[in-house]
Protein backbone atom coordinates (compact mmCIF):
# COMPACT_ATOMS: atom_id res chain seq x y z
CA UNK A 1 0.00 0.00 0.00
CA UNK A 2 3.21 2.07 -0.30
CA UNK A 3 1.77 5.97 -1.55
CA UNK A 4 4.80 6.81 -3.64
CA UNK A 5 7.64 4.18 -4.68
CA UNK A 6 10.86 4.62 -6.34
CA UNK A 7 13.17 1.92 -7.90
CA UNK A 8 16.07 1.25 -7.65
CA UNK A 9 16.70 2.62 -3.67
CA UNK A 10 20.63 2.50 -4.78
CA UNK A 11 22.28 3.08 -8.52
CA UNK A 12 25.75 3.15 -8.44
CA UNK A 13 27.38 3.42 -11.64
CA UNK A 14 30.30 4.79 -13.80
CA UNK A 15 30.84 8.36 -15.82
CA UNK A 16 29.48 8.40 -18.75
CA UNK A 17 26.59 5.75 -18.37
CA UNK A 18 22.64 6.38 -18.76
CA UNK A 19 20.59 5.08 -16.27
CA UNK A 20 16.63 5.65 -15.28
CA UNK A 21 14.93 5.85 -11.86
CA UNK A 22 11.04 4.92 -12.06
CA UNK A 23 8.76 6.20 -9.97
CA UNK A 24 4.97 5.11 -9.14
CA UNK A 25 2.10 6.98 -7.27
CA UNK A 26 -1.15 4.81 -5.94
CA UNK A 27 -2.96 7.98 -4.42
CA UNK A 28 -4.49 8.74 -7.81
CA UNK A 29 -2.93 12.54 -7.94
CA UNK A 30 -2.52 14.25 -10.93
CA UNK A 31 0.74 16.27 -10.78
CA UNK A 32 3.94 14.22 -10.22
CA UNK A 33 7.65 15.55 -9.67
CA UNK A 34 11.01 14.90 -9.14
CA UNK A 35 13.78 16.79 -6.82
CA UNK A 36 17.39 16.79 -6.21
CA UNK A 37 18.67 16.76 -2.82
CA UNK A 38 22.63 17.33 -2.66
CA UNK A 39 25.02 16.41 -0.18
CA UNK A 40 24.24 19.42 1.94
CA UNK A 41 20.53 17.94 1.78
CA UNK A 42 19.70 21.24 -0.30
CA UNK A 43 15.90 19.98 -1.72
CA UNK A 44 15.65 21.91 -5.01
CA UNK A 45 12.73 20.66 -7.71
CA UNK A 46 13.68 19.94 -11.46
CA UNK A 47 10.39 19.11 -12.92
CA UNK A 48 6.55 18.48 -12.65
CA UNK A 49 4.04 16.64 -14.68
CA UNK A 50 0.38 17.21 -14.71
CA UNK A 51 -1.19 14.34 -16.35
CA UNK A 52 1.83 13.89 -18.46
CA UNK A 53 2.05 17.40 -19.41
CA UNK A 54 5.53 18.97 -18.51
CA UNK A 55 4.78 22.28 -16.64
CA UNK A 56 7.87 22.70 -14.89
CA UNK A 57 11.42 22.46 -15.93
CA UNK A 58 13.99 24.14 -13.60
CA UNK A 59 16.80 24.95 -16.18
CA UNK A 60 18.26 21.17 -16.01
CA UNK A 61 20.45 19.69 -17.85
CA UNK A 62 18.90 17.99 -21.47
CA UNK A 63 21.19 14.80 -20.02
CA UNK A 64 17.95 14.54 -18.21
CA UNK A 65 14.63 13.75 -19.39
CA UNK A 66 11.81 12.83 -17.39
CA UNK A 67 8.93 10.72 -19.14
CA UNK A 68 5.16 10.43 -17.82
CA UNK A 69 3.93 7.86 -19.49
CA UNK A 70 0.36 7.73 -17.70
CA UNK A 71 -0.29 10.31 -14.48
CA UNK A 72 0.70 7.59 -12.31
CA UNK A 73 3.92 6.89 -13.21
CA UNK A 74 7.18 9.59 -13.65
CA UNK A 75 10.44 8.17 -14.82
CA UNK A 76 14.05 9.84 -14.70
CA UNK A 77 16.49 8.90 -17.59
CA UNK A 78 20.12 10.46 -17.35
CA UNK A 79 22.31 10.20 -20.38
CA UNK A 80 26.13 10.56 -19.51
CA UNK A 81 26.07 10.66 -15.95
CA UNK A 82 28.70 12.81 -14.57
CA UNK A 83 29.98 13.22 -10.92
CA UNK A 84 27.93 16.41 -10.04
CA UNK A 85 24.95 14.12 -11.12
CA UNK A 86 25.76 12.08 -7.52
CA UNK A 87 22.98 12.90 -4.85
CA UNK A 88 19.50 11.52 -3.13
CA UNK A 89 16.38 11.82 -6.01
CA UNK A 90 13.17 11.98 -4.95
CA UNK A 91 9.84 11.62 -6.26
CA UNK A 92 6.65 13.17 -5.49
CA UNK A 93 3.01 13.61 -6.01
CA UNK A 94 0.22 16.34 -5.53
CA UNK A 95 -3.97 16.21 -5.39
CA UNK A 96 -3.40 18.73 -8.82
CA UNK A 97 -1.04 21.42 -10.42
CA UNK A 98 -2.24 23.76 -7.53
CA UNK A 99 -1.65 21.29 -4.74
CA UNK A 100 1.62 22.51 -2.58
CA UNK A 101 0.81 19.44 -0.29
CA UNK A 102 3.05 16.74 -1.69
CA UNK A 103 3.96 13.08 -0.82
CA UNK A 104 7.59 12.05 -1.51
CA UNK A 105 9.09 8.56 -2.63
CA UNK A 106 12.00 6.98 -0.25
CA UNK A 107 14.31 8.71 -2.85
CA UNK A 108 16.95 6.75 -4.96
CA UNK A 109 20.36 7.37 -3.97
CA UNK A 110 22.65 8.22 -6.99
CA UNK A 111 26.52 7.11 -7.00
CA UNK A 112 28.89 8.04 -10.00
CA UNK A 113 31.82 7.36 -9.68
CA UNK B 1 26.65 10.20 12.17
CA UNK B 2 24.98 12.10 9.25
CA UNK B 3 25.05 15.62 10.36
CA UNK B 4 29.21 15.53 10.23
CA UNK B 5 30.12 18.06 7.25
CA UNK B 6 26.22 19.13 6.52
CA UNK B 7 27.03 22.24 8.62
CA UNK B 8 22.98 22.69 9.12
CA UNK B 9 21.74 24.25 11.82
CA UNK B 10 20.83 22.04 14.65
CA UNK B 11 18.87 21.61 18.11
CA UNK B 12 19.36 19.76 20.52
CA UNK B 13 16.93 18.71 23.71
CA UNK B 14 16.52 16.14 26.35
CA UNK B 15 12.81 13.87 25.96
CA UNK B 16 9.98 15.77 27.05
CA UNK B 17 11.47 19.06 26.26
CA UNK B 18 9.30 21.72 23.34
CA UNK B 19 11.58 22.57 20.58
CA UNK B 20 11.21 25.38 18.34
CA UNK B 21 12.51 24.88 14.95
CA UNK B 22 12.56 28.76 12.94
CA UNK B 23 12.97 29.74 9.27
CA UNK B 24 12.49 32.39 7.76
CA UNK B 25 11.54 33.21 3.56
CA UNK B 26 12.52 35.03 1.27
CA UNK B 27 9.64 35.68 -0.75
CA UNK B 28 6.42 38.29 0.18
CA UNK B 29 4.23 36.75 -2.44
CA UNK B 30 4.20 33.40 -0.67
CA UNK B 31 0.80 32.30 0.45
CA UNK B 32 1.15 28.91 1.89
CA UNK B 33 3.92 27.28 3.67
CA UNK B 34 4.65 23.35 5.16
CA UNK B 35 6.45 21.82 7.55
CA UNK B 36 8.17 18.54 6.49
CA UNK B 37 10.05 15.93 8.48
CA UNK B 38 12.93 13.64 6.76
CA UNK B 39 14.39 11.05 8.87
CA UNK B 40 17.69 9.39 8.30
CA UNK B 41 17.31 7.33 4.67
CA UNK B 42 13.33 8.46 3.73
CA UNK B 43 11.76 11.20 2.04
CA UNK B 44 10.27 14.57 3.49
CA UNK B 45 6.56 13.21 5.22
CA UNK B 46 4.13 16.56 5.47
CA UNK B 47 3.42 17.57 9.01
CA UNK B 48 1.64 20.44 9.28
CA UNK B 49 1.00 23.53 6.57
CA UNK B 50 -0.27 27.26 6.90
CA UNK B 51 -1.79 29.68 4.75
CA UNK B 52 -0.61 33.47 4.90
CA UNK B 53 -3.88 34.60 5.56
CA UNK B 54 -3.43 33.19 8.99
CA UNK B 55 -0.96 33.22 12.17
CA UNK B 56 -1.15 30.05 13.76
CA UNK B 57 -2.08 26.67 13.18
CA UNK B 58 -2.45 23.57 15.69
CA UNK B 59 -1.85 19.78 14.74
CA UNK B 60 -1.32 16.88 17.19
CA UNK B 61 1.93 18.55 19.20
CA UNK B 62 2.82 20.43 16.54
CA UNK B 63 2.08 24.24 16.17
CA UNK B 64 2.97 26.32 13.48
CA UNK B 65 3.57 30.13 14.04
CA UNK B 66 3.67 32.87 10.87
CA UNK B 67 4.99 36.09 10.91
CA UNK B 68 4.27 37.70 7.67
CA UNK B 69 6.08 41.08 8.68
CA UNK B 70 9.41 39.51 9.56
CA UNK B 71 8.81 36.57 7.08
CA UNK B 72 9.57 34.12 9.60
CA UNK B 73 8.20 30.54 10.26
CA UNK B 74 8.31 28.36 13.46
CA UNK B 75 7.43 24.96 14.52
CA UNK B 76 6.44 23.99 18.03
CA UNK B 77 6.89 20.75 19.24
CA UNK B 78 5.38 19.76 22.26
CA UNK B 79 7.09 17.13 24.54
CA UNK B 80 9.45 16.04 21.97
CA UNK B 81 10.63 12.29 21.64
CA UNK B 82 13.15 10.73 20.48
CA UNK B 83 11.27 9.21 17.29
CA UNK B 84 11.00 13.10 16.28
CA UNK B 85 15.02 13.37 15.90
CA UNK B 86 15.27 13.94 11.96
CA UNK B 87 15.70 16.99 9.64
CA UNK B 88 13.16 19.70 9.61
CA UNK B 89 12.48 21.64 6.22
CA UNK B 90 10.31 24.45 6.11
CA UNK B 91 8.99 25.11 2.60
CA UNK B 92 7.16 27.97 0.83
CA UNK B 93 4.84 27.96 -2.42
CA UNK B 94 3.90 31.22 -4.12
CA UNK B 95 1.25 31.88 -6.02
CA UNK B 96 2.02 33.82 -8.62
CA UNK B 97 -1.72 34.89 -10.35
CA UNK B 98 -2.54 30.66 -10.70
CA UNK B 99 0.85 30.69 -12.37
CA UNK B 100 3.45 28.85 -9.58
CA UNK B 101 1.98 24.87 -10.08
CA UNK B 102 2.46 23.94 -6.50
CA UNK B 103 6.00 24.76 -6.84
CA UNK B 104 7.73 24.59 -3.34
CA UNK B 105 11.05 26.41 -2.33
CA UNK B 106 12.25 24.75 0.56
CA UNK B 107 14.46 26.17 3.34
CA UNK B 108 17.74 25.08 3.85
CA UNK B 109 16.76 22.71 6.90
CA UNK B 110 17.71 22.04 10.73
CA UNK B 111 18.93 19.17 12.18
CA UNK B 112 17.05 18.12 15.74
CA UNK B 113 18.66 15.59 17.93
CA UNK B 114 16.30 14.22 20.85
CA UNK B 115 18.24 12.49 23.55
CA UNK B 116 16.48 10.16 25.98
Amino acid sequence: DTAVSQTPKYLVTQMGNDKSIKCEQNLGHDTMYWYKQDSKKFLKIMFSYNNKELIINETVPNRFSPKSPDKAHLNLHINSLELGDSAVYFCASSQDVTGPEQYFGPGTRLTVT
Amino acid sequence: GESVGLHLPTLSVQEGDNSIINCAYSNSASDYFIWYKQESGKGPQFIIDIRSNMDKRQGQRVTVLLNKTVKHLSLQIAATQPGDSAVYFCAENVDAGGTSYGKLTFGQGTILTVHP
